[in-house]
């Protein structure tokens, strides 16, 4: 298995410049995540899903889109990028309903350096 | 406002000895807490966690405790060893949330431990 896979693992936009972080697994988890972490802040929720077809927001959700149409995949779409976005994004994934843990012994992917200029 | 709090950014400790990270937390709904720790460059990988209807988890070296009436908890590492040097984070989530709070975690902003040999 390849776990949570990301990529790119760096990216430079400039200001105004929309993108896709792109995220899968091959574990065949129902739940994945999207978190942003930043210096002093730890790591915070931009969105997550409890499954395909299935996404709500987190605690940092303004300025990202996310969509589930596969269990597999998961991407983050930037729409229009800001200095304020400049961060380390981690996508998660975890077994979900399968188990009442399940949801919270997330795997995290290696993580996306995002530069916003 | 912070609801899952690491006082400590850092903390150095001799080989051989005990690590204490320290977590505190606000929100009184948060039932199952987590430790996750994380390599440079790397995701975070969970470690060992505990549910609210116990005090003590152990796994190995690493030992959780937790305290619910001051809403304190910590990770022991006994004995520590080089390779434990890495970011500690702390999470906690409201397991029976139920509905959309289910599977999400709040992490604090994490301790970086160095251990010396």
């Amino acid at each position: 298995n390849a776990g949570v896979t990301q990529t790119p693992k760096f990216q430079v936009l400039k200001t105004g410049q929309s993108m896709t972080l792109q995220c899968a697994q091959d574990m065949n988890h129902e739940y994945m995540s999207w978190y942003r972490q930043d210096p002093g802040m730890g790591l915070r929720l931009i969105h997550y899903s409890v499954g395909a077809g299935i996404t709500d927001q987190g605690e940092v959700p303004n300025g990202y889109n996310v969509s589930r149409s596969t269990t597999e995949d998961f991407p983050l779409r930037l729409l229009s990028a800001a200095p304020s976005q400049t961060s380390v994004y981690f996508c998660a994934s975890s077994y979900g309903f399968s188990t009442w843990r399940g949801a919270y012994e997330q795997y995290f992917g290696p993580g996306t350096r995002l530069t916003v200029t | 406002d912070q609801q899952v709090k690491q006082n400590s950014p850092s903390l150095s400790v001799q080989e051989g000895r005990i690590s204490i990270l320290n977590c505190d937390y606000t929100n009184s709904m948060f039932d199952y807490f987590l430790w996750y720790k994380k390599y440079p460059a790397e995701g975070p990988t969970f470690l060992i966690s505990i549910s609210s209807i116990k005090d003590k988890n152990e796994d190995g070296r690493f030992t959780v405790f937790l305290n619910k009436s001051a809403k304190h908890l910590s990770l022991h590492i006994v004995p520590s060893q080089p390779g434990d040097s890495a970011v500690y984070f702390c999470a906690a989530s409201a397991l029976f949330g139920g509905g959309t709070s289910y599977g999400k975690l709040t992490f604090g902003q994490g301790t970086i431990l160095t251990v010396h040999p």
